[in-house]
């Protein structure tokens, strides 16, 4: 199994809705990401879990709260979101050890805040 | 710090053409290169990797790359262009999984390849 699943495929909220989105994998990697890509953008980092403990944030505003309940779950909990937070919400993993592995890619959560 | 730049926003080919799409890297270490594609909607998906190994990458769907320490180069080639290999390309770098960059990726801008028949 070399799947990264993330649920749900779409989701529309409000600005005063709270929602979670899912990740998961069976490949026991150690090392979770949340990336989060504009249109016409690159990805870019939010958070990085190395064995279930938060190791990256990239300054990423309060309203995303991630977690990472054991080593095949990764959740990114959303409170009070802004329209310009609508995005493609990638999640990601791949083996803490060794370095040269590659990551593997859900097919993301399409966000649409309204 | 590691980064990429990617030359091209986007590159077009006519079906059966070569494809070749521009990656140069920063890096003050040995750094580990990636291709991913990226279809409309989708996630992203390895095409190939560079780690150190061989400098002549082999991928899938008939894709490679040539890492050239000299250039700081890792293009990314295929001899004959097929439709379904429109999508977007992005190169990206990573560092030690086990460092301080706890392996996350850096990526360049992306280039959408557009194939006419």
């Amino acid at each position: 199994d070399t799947e990264v699943t993330q649920t749900p495929k779409h989701l529309v909220m409000g600005m005063t809705n709270k929602k979670s989105l899912k990740c998961e994998q069976h490949m026991g990697h150690r090392a979770m990401y949340w990336y989060k890509q504009k249109a016409k953008k690159p990805p870019e980092l939010m958070f990085v879990y190395s064995y279930e403990k938060l190791s990256i944030n990239e300054s990423v505003p309060s309203r995303f709260s991630p977690e990472c309940p054991n080593s095949s779950l990764l959740n990114l909990h959303l409170h009070a979101l802004q329209p310009e937070d609508s995005a493609l919400y990638l999640c990601a993993s791949r083996p803490a050890r060794p370095s040269n592995t590659e990551a593997f890619f859900g097919q993301g959560t399409r966000l649409t805040v309204v | 710090a590691q980064s990429v730049t990617q030359l091209g926003s986007h590159v077009s080919v006519s079906e059966g053409a070569l494809v070749l799409l521009r990656c140069n890297y920063s890096s003050s270490v040995p750094p580990y290169l990636f291709w991913y594609v990226q279809y409309p909607n989708q996630g992203l998906q390895l095409l190939l990797k560079y780690t150190s190994a061989a400098t002549l990458v082999k991928g899938i769907n008939g894709f490679e790359a040539e890492f050239k320490k000299s250039e700081t180069s890792f293009h990314l080639t295929k001899p004959s262009a097929h439709m379904s290999d429109a999508a977007e390309y992005f190169c990206a770098v990573s560092g030690e999984a086990g460092g301080t960059s706890y392996g996350k990726l850096t990526f360049g801008q992306g280039t959408i390849l557009t194939v006419h028949p």
